[in-house]
């Protein structure tokens, strides 16, 4: 069994300032975890996986997420925050690929809003 | 990264009526994707896995008679939303798993019945 815990819904930030979007994970297994970004009416994008390899990860557009095994978190943050971050993230958590169809698991979502 | 499009990216249809959405995988074959629903501000739901060659899995409560999923090859899986009605309005987006777990998404469809 998995989960995956958005703790904010909503998180407003100044542009140029730090984000920092939380997400907690449970899983049964050593999970593979995912961020997403949606902007409105537009499908979803990856911004950045672990897979168990390096447990700082790089995404794309200057993001990262670190992987805490013992807090469970896969928190994602950006250093600086641009107006075109403005968007919908969501933390995935799923099973690594074991020869079946591995199913995601949707937090329900940060809406990250940036302002002047 | 690897690639993935719907068509159509809008689509208004009558009540009754029924709606093919094409899901490709431009660069990549898949042998399994995904089909999920959004509902405005909410989060995805899976609806069904979508497998080449073969059958696909519904979620619980999804109706597989209503929603009729193909995947005949390793680049497309098309879902034929049938019979509609104005609570399937909807936001459909479909997905095509990568090698590692990861899904690559399509840009969406927006079905709205009238």
């Amino acid at each position: 069994a998995q989960s995956v815990t958005q703790l904010d819904s909503h998180v407003s930030v100044s542009e140029g300032t730090p984000v920092l979007l939380r997400c907690n994970y449970s899983s049964s297994y050593s999970p593979s975890l995912f961020w997403y970004v949606q902007h409105p009416n537009k499908g979803l994008q990856l911004l950045l996986k672990y897979t168990s390899a390096a447990t700082l990860v790089k995404g794309i557009n200057g993001f990262e997420a670190e992987f805490k095994k013992s807090e469970t978190s896969f928190h994602l943050t950006k250093p600086s925050a641009h107006m075109s971050d403005a968007a919908e993230y969501f933390c995935v958590v799923g099973r690594p690929y074991t020869g079946t169809a591995s199913k995601l698991t949707f937090g329900t979502g940060t809406r990250l809003q940036v302002t002047l | 990264g690897a690639v993935v499009s719907q068509h159509p990216s809008r689509v208004i249809c009558k009540s009754g009526t029924s709606v093919k959405i094409e899901c490709r995988s431009l660069d990549f074959q898949a042998t399994t994707m995904f089909w999920y629903r959004q509902f405005p501000k909410q989060s995805l739901m899976l609806m069904a896995t979508s497998n080449e060659g073969s059958k696909a899995t519904y979620e619980q409560g999804v109706e597989k008679d209503k929603f009729l999923i193909n995947h005949a090859s390793l680049t497309l899986s098309t879902l034929t939303v049938t019979s509609a009605h104005p609570e399937d309005s909807s936001f459909y987006i479909c997905s095509a798993r990568g090698d590692l777990g990861e899904q690559y998404f399509g840009p969406g469809t927006r079905l709205t019945v009238t």
